[in-house]
């Protein structure tokens, strides 16, 4: 069946360090790709998200790459802030359909000034 | 414009007892989804309502868990006879439904849900 594998945490980086937090999937057919923030004590929020292969998905200096060859949409950011410090979740969710989302098991990261 | 929204945030009940957990969605989003999320684990699909009715039910652990949409708005997650493993937090989650072309979810808060 379909799943998500996420690099486990905690991860902790000083600030303005270069951040990777790798996603891979597996799913049949082709799944939308998505990475969701969840900010201390705030709920799930999308951060970025990617509908085929090849699209890059962006957003507050945020990027992921939607790899159909690896199957991976690993997170990146040039330079994390404080503020950054939350837990990411990798997600898909099976092409064309509006069911469920399938979620990895989350990363927490910790920015520290 | 309101979000999500999901009450009570918090719940603490006895093992055994009956509980209902309540979500209002975005308005005019059709579809709507239930989760749940153990600590240190990412959230776990229960159920999806497009609509009124339940599209699927798959992610339901036991006939011990229902959830009901009858006005195609409002839900209740029903749990009867909890158990201590029930403890957990519950998320809700609505998106557009059909209309959109790509399966966006706006998330709740959640309730967290203590089984003592």
């Amino acid at each position: 069946g379909n799943s998500v594998t996420q690099m486990e945490g905690p991860v902790t980086l000083s600030e303005e360090a270069f951040l990777t937090i790798n996603c891979t999937y597996t799913a049949t057919g082709y799944p939308s790709l998505f990475w969701y923030v969840q900010y201390p004590g705030e709920g799930l929020q999308l951060l970025l998200k990617a509908t085929k292969a090849d699209d890059k998905g962006s957003n507050k200096g945020f990027e992921a790459t939607y790899r159909k060859e690896t199957t991976s949409f690993h997170l990146e950011k040039g330079s994390v802030q404080v503020s950054d410090s939350a837990v990411y979740f990798c997600a898909l969710s099976e092409w064309g359909s509006q069911g469920n989302l399938i979620f990895g098991k989350g990363t927490k990261l910790s920015v520290k000034p | 414009g309101a979000g999500v929204s999901q009450t009570p945030s918090n719940k603490v009940t006895e093992k055994g007892k009956y509980v209902e957990l309540r979500c209002d969605p975005i308005s005019g989003h059709t579809a709507l989804y239930w989760y749940r999320q153990s600590l240190g684990q990412g959230p776990e699909f229960l159920i999806y309502f497009q609509g009124t009715g339940a599209a699927d039910d798959s992610g339901l652990p036991n006939d011990r868990f229902f959830a009901v949409r009858p006005e195609g708005s409002v839900s209740t997650l029903k749990i009867q006879r909890t158990e201590r493993g029930d403890s957990a937090v519950y998320l809700c989650a609505s998106s557009p439904g059909r209309d959109s072309s790509y399966n966006e979810q706006f998330f709740g808060p959640g309730t967290r849900l203590t089984v003592l």
